[in-house]
């Protein structure tokens, strides 16, 4: 069974740092690997996607990588602003099985 | 863009109501979603359907049903509503069709209080 860590469950940093957001599966035979953020009491909203033959994605300030050897994957935020705080999770499917396999999340919080 | 409508964001209802959680996608997906998300607990699948009048267990289902009489439309269904049930329940659908390439998109999620 898929197993998917977020660590850590929190963050701060400094408004206009770099950083890194941690993910791993357990089961490296995933399809996809999905990233995703969620503001306080509100669904859930697709940053990036990367399929099982690719090692990265990109979209403006966010860059996501996999690398299904190690099991993980990370989200790189360059430049971080306020407006970037929020809960991300990673999301892990099968072959086969389209349920995503959730991690619990890392709060960041980014300090003006 | 792909929409996801939850029809209800906050619902209050009393012990041992039957409760129904609405959930209507508008482009064509096949595959819809129902989850739950508790503090510490994270996402947790309910059930799932791969299309009309189909429906899958996922990984707690016990204390709810679902419904999908129509391709767009995915009903959580609460049988006796308890107080365990307080959560914020996650509706999501994807295509089939494409793969997975373009991956699941969410509700705005409904607050659910059993009391």
């Amino acid at each position: 069974k898929q197993e998917v860590t977020q660590i850590p469950a929190a963050l701060s940093v400094p408004e206009g740092e770099n950083l890194v957001l941690n993910c791993s599966f357990t089961d490296s035979a995933i399809y996809n690997l999905q990233w995703f953020r969620q503001d306080p009491g509100k669904g859930l909203t697709s940053l990036l996607l990367i399929q099982s033959s690719q090692r990265e994605q990109t979209s403006g300030r966010l860059n996501a990588s996999l690398d299904k050897s190690s099991g993980r994957s990370t989200l790189y935020i360059a430049a971080s602003q306020p407006g970037d705080s929020a809960t991300y999770l990673c999301a892990a499917s099968g072959f086969g099985n389209e349920k995503l396999t959730f991690g619990t999340g890392t709060r960041l919080t980014i300090i003006p | 863009d792909v929409k996801v409508t939850q029809s209800s964001r906050y619902l209050v209802k009393r012990t041992g109501e039957k409760v129904f959680l609405e959930c209507v996608q508008d482009m064509d997906h096949e595959n819809m979603f129902w989850y739950r998300q508790d503090p510490g607990l994270g996402l947790r699948l309910i059930y799932f359907s791969y299309d009309v009048k189909m429906k899958e267990k996922g990984d707690i289902p016990e204390g709810y049903s679902v419904s999908r009489e129509k391709k767009e439309r995915f009903s959580l269904i609460l049988e006796s509503a308890s107080t365990n049930q307080t959560s914020m329940y996650l509706c999501a659908s994807s295509s089939a069709a494409e793969g997975w390439d373009y991956g699941y998109t969410f509700g705005s999620g409904t607050r659910l209080t059993v009391v």
